[in-house]
């Protein structure tokens, strides 16, 4: 089955520093992704609609400075919380939509990565 | 306003029964309706899904079962295992899989 590789799994930074996290099909192409924020024991809250090639969509009340999102590649996108506090702590996972052949239209999601924020 | 609701929040049972959780929503826009199984410290995974066309669906140990009028659907573990203790959550999208609206999760465990 389709593939998504999220990287790190695992982060722990100071206050004040950025983190990126990327986000990869591995076998299949993606034109959207998916970032969504997960506290402990709680639903995922989607952040942002990532598409190829174009600026991100923010949901309602994400700040869009705070949370970078680039998609670069039909393969790639990216997630940087910049200036990370204790509040960002958190799970984030992506997810990607592919487009043509096995993955098409279907939704496959990342394993997620835990940010632990010092 | 919360568009899924989930039930039970958590849910004990033995090996070998069933397991049952529902899901309600309120947008009659909805039209693809998949549950997710996740693990701790892992990604959603796709369980199965359905679409409003058909009123149950089933693969395997799994049926979904949909009822359009009521506006619920539930999924049902057969023959439930201990491998199957995790959180489960439905979740809704209209025009297709990409935007979906989550449920707020239910815990499963199942005991040997």
């Amino acid at each position: 089955g389709a593939v998504v590789s999220q990287h790190p799994s695992r982060v722990i930074c100071k206050s004040g520093t950025s983190v990126k996290i990327e986000c990869r099909s591995l076998d299949f192409q993606a034109t959207t992704m998916f970032w969504y924020r997960q506290f402990p024991k709680k639903s995922l809250m989607l952040m942002a609609t990532s598409n190829e090639g174009s600026k991100a969509t923010y949901e309602q009340g994400v700040e869009k400075d705070k949370f970078l999102i680039n998609h670069a590649s039909l393969t790639l996108s990216t997630l940087t919380v910049t200036s990370a506090h204790p509040e960002d702590s958190s799970f984030y996972i992506c997810s990607a939509l592919g487009v043509r052949g096995r993955a098409n239209e279907k939704l496959f999601f990342g394993s997620g990565t835990q940010l632990s924020v010092l | 306003q919360q568009q899924v609701k989930q039930s039970p929040q958590s849910l004990i049972v033995q090996k070998g029964g069933i397991s049952i959780i529902n899901c309600a929503y309120e947008n009659t826009a909805f039209d693809y309706f998949p549950w997710y199984q996740q693990f701790p410290g892992k990604g959603p995974a796709l369980l199965i899904a359905i679409r409003p066309d058909v009123s149950e669906k089933k693969e395997g140990r799994f049926t979904i079962s949909f009822n359009k009028s009521a506006k619920q659907f539930s999924l049902h573990i057969m023959d439930s295992q201990p491998g199957d203790s995790a959180t489960y959550f439905c979740a809704a999208a209209v025009g297709g899989y990409s935007t979906l609206t989550f449920g707020k999760g239910t815990m499963l465990l199942v005991s040997p």
